[in-house]
């Protein structure tokens, strides 16, 4: 999982500005997964992607969007339509194959809404 | 959709003793089971993961034990130690379902000396 970077690691937002999330892997893996994690809960699937130019959305993508032009890239823009972003985002990867189930995860971004 | 229930929610041994961790599922397609555990600020590791065809699985000090027929999991981890010391979480997915994982809500470790 050493293969998977998220920028920035703190990321503060006014209200009404959108905020992008960087997401690169270097692992060559197809799939990449978006989560959110607030305090003392599990994992809550935001969006996915298991090939460029394709992405479906999880259990709770409002107010969220993503881009996948680059297998190493999966970006997420966290809207101003997203009431309550303030959570621990975390990105993942999926591989090596596509049969493989395994998950391995980025560092996370700690997004605070001022 | 699936939905994981986790327990307990804290859980606190002291060094040397074991620690077990429960989870159930409710979707019988089901097939993938890995246990993550996440240290304060940090990001979730996989720990130790099982398949439905396998009712076992040992990794040194942790464990993980399968019962498709009560459709539930656990994490066995013996002669604990400080370190040992996190939140682990359990989760599930099935074929078909783009490997999408369901959590459950985690359970605290605390490993006293």
């Amino acid at each position: 999982d050493g293969g998977i970077t998220q920028s920035p690691k703190y990321l503060f937002r006014k209200e009404g500005q959108n905020v992008t999330l960087s997401c690169e892997q270097n692992l060559n893996h197809d799939a990449m997964y978006w989560y959110r994690q607030d305090p003392g809960q599990g994992l809550r699937l935001i969006y996915y992607s298991q090939i460029v130019n394709d992405f479906q959305k999880g259990d709770i993508a409002e107010g969220y969007s993503v881009s996948r032009e680059k297998k190493e890239s999966f970006p997420l823009t966290v809207t101003s339509a997203q009431k309550n972003p303030t959570a621990f985002y975390l990105c993942a990867a999926r591989g090596p194959t596509p049969s493989t189930d395994t998950q391995y995860f980025g560092p996370g971004t700690r997004l605070t809404v001022l | 959709g699936e939905n994981v229930e986790q327990h307990p929610s804290t859980l606190s041994v002291q060094e040397g003793d074991s620690a077990v961790i429960k989870c159930t599922y409710s979707d019988s397609a089901s097939n993938y089971f890995p246990w993550y555990k996440q240290e304060l600020g940090k990001r979730p590791q996989l720990i130790i993961d099982i398949r439905s065809n396998v009712g076992e699985k040992k990794d040194q000090r942790i464990a993980v034990t399968l019962n498709k027929t009560a459709k539930h999991f656990s994490l066995h981890i013996t002669e604990t130690q400080p370190e040992d010391s996190a939140v682990y979480f359990c989760a599930t997915t099935s074929t078909g379902t783009a490997s999408k994982l369901t959590f459950g809500t985690g359970t605290r470790l605390q490993v006293t000396l």
